[in-house]
């Protein structure tokens, strides 16, 4: 069984650059979540999909950046405009059921320079 | 909210036994979980406690210590491949994907 997997696994853009990170998660899995780690912090919770209805998106930080999950399967979480900020490594996670322990993706190092 | 406090940093000798603390204050608590992350890896699950108690898994084992706030990950017999970051995360919620991390412990283990 393939886990989760993302794409691209690095991504270095311009200040004020689109990117669009890719998430496929474990087939048959309904819930799945986009998280990130900014350097020198811990990993921070920024939404939650169950099939394609964002259940939570409470930890998005701000209007910039747009997740979606049409069809119920493959994610994408977009940054537009990108700031300096905004660099850090983002994983995705998914779960067949929602109490049960999340499977991470390898995550997508994103550095805005 | 959420807090979480684990060590930075532990070293330990190839075939001893490190024990990795937790300590959370939260909200809400329905449960915690154990993730070792290789760099450039993703997390994978090692453990998951929601009653007090050690949790043993092969060379791993998890404690905890729900009226303490307070949980331990123990690794026995190290071998070089342990070495990797340990992260410690609360469930507050039934929703266990959105979990609260700590900012993990990076554990190097020395021949």
């Amino acid at each position: 069984e393939a886990g989760v997997t993302q794409f691209p696994s690095h991504s270095v853009i311009e200040k004020g650059q689109t990117v669009t990170l890719r998430c496929d998660p474990i087939s048959g899995h309904d819930n799945l979540y986009w998280y990130r780690r900014v350097m020198g912090k811990e990993i921070k919770f920024l939404l939650h999909f169950v099939k394609e209805s964002k259940q939570d998106e409470s930890g998005m930080p701000n209007n910039r950046f747009l997740a979606e999950r049409t069809g119920g399967t493959y994610s994408t979480l977009k940054v537009q405009p990108a700031e300096l900020e905004d660099s850090g490594v983002y994983f995705c996670a998914s779960a067949r059921v929602m109490n049960t322990e999340a499977f991470f993706g390898q995550g997508t190092r994103l550095t805005v320079v | 909210g959420q807090n979480i406090d684990q060590p930075t940093e532990m070293t330990a000798t190839e075939g001893a036994i490190v024990q990795i603390n937790c300590t959370y204050q939260t909200s809400g608590f329905n449960g915690l979980f154990w993730y070792q992350q290789h760099a450039g890896e993703a997390p994978t699950f090692l453990s998951y406690n929601v009653l007090d108690g050690l949790e043993e898994k092969g060379r791993f084992s998890s404690f905890l210590s729900r009226s303490k706030g307070y949980s331990y990950l123990l690794l026995k017999e190290l071998q070089m491949k342990d070495s990797a970051s340990y992260l410690c995360a609360v469930r507050d919620s039934t929703n266990a994907g959105k979990s609260t991390f700590g900012d993990g412990t990076t554990l190097t283990v020395k021949p």
